[in-house]
C-alpha cells in the first residue's frame, strides 16, 4: 500500500517561501499525477497543482504566479514551493496521488497533511 | 469563489436517505468525484469516475449526474457518515482541478 508523507517547516515568516516535500513509499512515483492540496482552518479544500512523473505540470490559476512544483523520481519525492506567503497561506497542506478514472483524475491516496502557519 | 456549488450543510435522520448535490458548468459532459472528510483526517475518495465506488466504500454510497448537477446519495445514512463531503471536477479550462465548497452532513 502506497503511503505519502509531507515534511517541511511548520512555521514560515510572511514574504518568505513555503517549501514542502512529499515522500512516496511503498510504490513507484512513475505513471501517476502528484498533487498538492491545501485547506485553510475551518475552510474547504483548494487544489494547488500537480505534476506528472515525466514533469508535466498544472497549477491553480489563482496561485500560479507564486507556485513551483517539482519531482525527484530518484528519491520518490515531489515538492512544493510557494513564494511570498502571507497569513492567507496558513493552512493544512496535503499531498495526494492521482490517477485517471475514466476521464477524470481522482485522488486515491493522501498524505496525513502538515499544518503550515505563516506568522512573524 | 468555487466553480462548483454545494449546499453548505445538510442533515439526515439515522437510517434515512440523503442526497448531496454539486452544480457547475464543468459537470456537463464530465463526472464529479466525491471525497469524504472527517474531522482531523485527510479526505477519502468515496465516488470515483463514472460514478463508481472504490474498493472498501460501502454500497450505500452512490453517485449520479444529470446535466450540470452531480449528486452523492447515501442510502440508509449511518452515524459514521457524518462528515464533510466535497465534489471535484475540472475547471472551465479543462486542465485544472476544482473542488466544491463542501457540504457538512449531520446525521441526526
Amino acid at each position: 500500500q502506497v503511503q505519502l508523507q509531507e515534511s517541511g517547516p511548520g512555521l514560515v515568516k510572511p514574504s518568505e517561501t513555503l517549501s514542502l516535500t512529499c515522500t512516496v513509499s511503498g510504490g513507484s512515483i512513475s505513471n501517476y499525477y502528484w498533487n498538492w492540496i491545501r485547506q485553510s482552518p475551518g475552510k474547504g479544500l483548494e487544489w494547488i497543482g500537480n505534476i506528472f512523473y515525466s514533469g508535466i505540470i498544472n497549477y491553480n490559476a489563482s496561485l500560479k504566479s507564486r507556485v513551483t512544483i517539482s519531482v525527484d523520481t530518484s528519491k520518490n519525492q515531489f515538492s512544493l514551493n510557494l513564494r511570498s506567503v502571507s497569513a492567507a497561506d496558513t493552512a493544512m497542506y496535503y499531498c495526494a496521488r492521482a490517477l485517471f478514472s475514466y476521464d477524470v483524475l481522482v485522488f486515491d491516496n493522501w498524505g496525513q497533511g502538515t499544518l503550515v502557519t505563516v506568522s512573524s | 469563489s468555487s466553480e462548483l456549488t454545494q449546499d453548505p450543510a445538510v442533515s439526515v435522520a439515522l437510517g434515512q436517505t440523503v442526497r448531496i448535490t454539486c452544480q457547475g458548468d464543468s459537470l456537463r459532459g464530465s463526472f464529479a468525484i466525491w471525497y469524504q472528510q472527517k474531522p482531523g483526517q485527510a479526505p477519502v475518495l468515496v465516488i470515483s469516475g463514472k460514478n463508481t465506488r472504490p474498493s472498501g466504500i460501502p454500497d450505500r454510497f452512490s453517485g449520479s449526474s444529470s446535466g450540470y448537477t452531480a449528486s452523492l446519495t447515501i442510502s440508509g445514512a449511518q452515524a459514521e457518515d457524518e462528515a464533510d463531503y466535497y465534489c471535484k471536477s475540472r475547471d472551465s479550462s479543462g486542465s485544472r482541478l476544482v473542488f466544491g465548497g463542501g457540504t457538512k452532513l449531520t446525521v441526526l
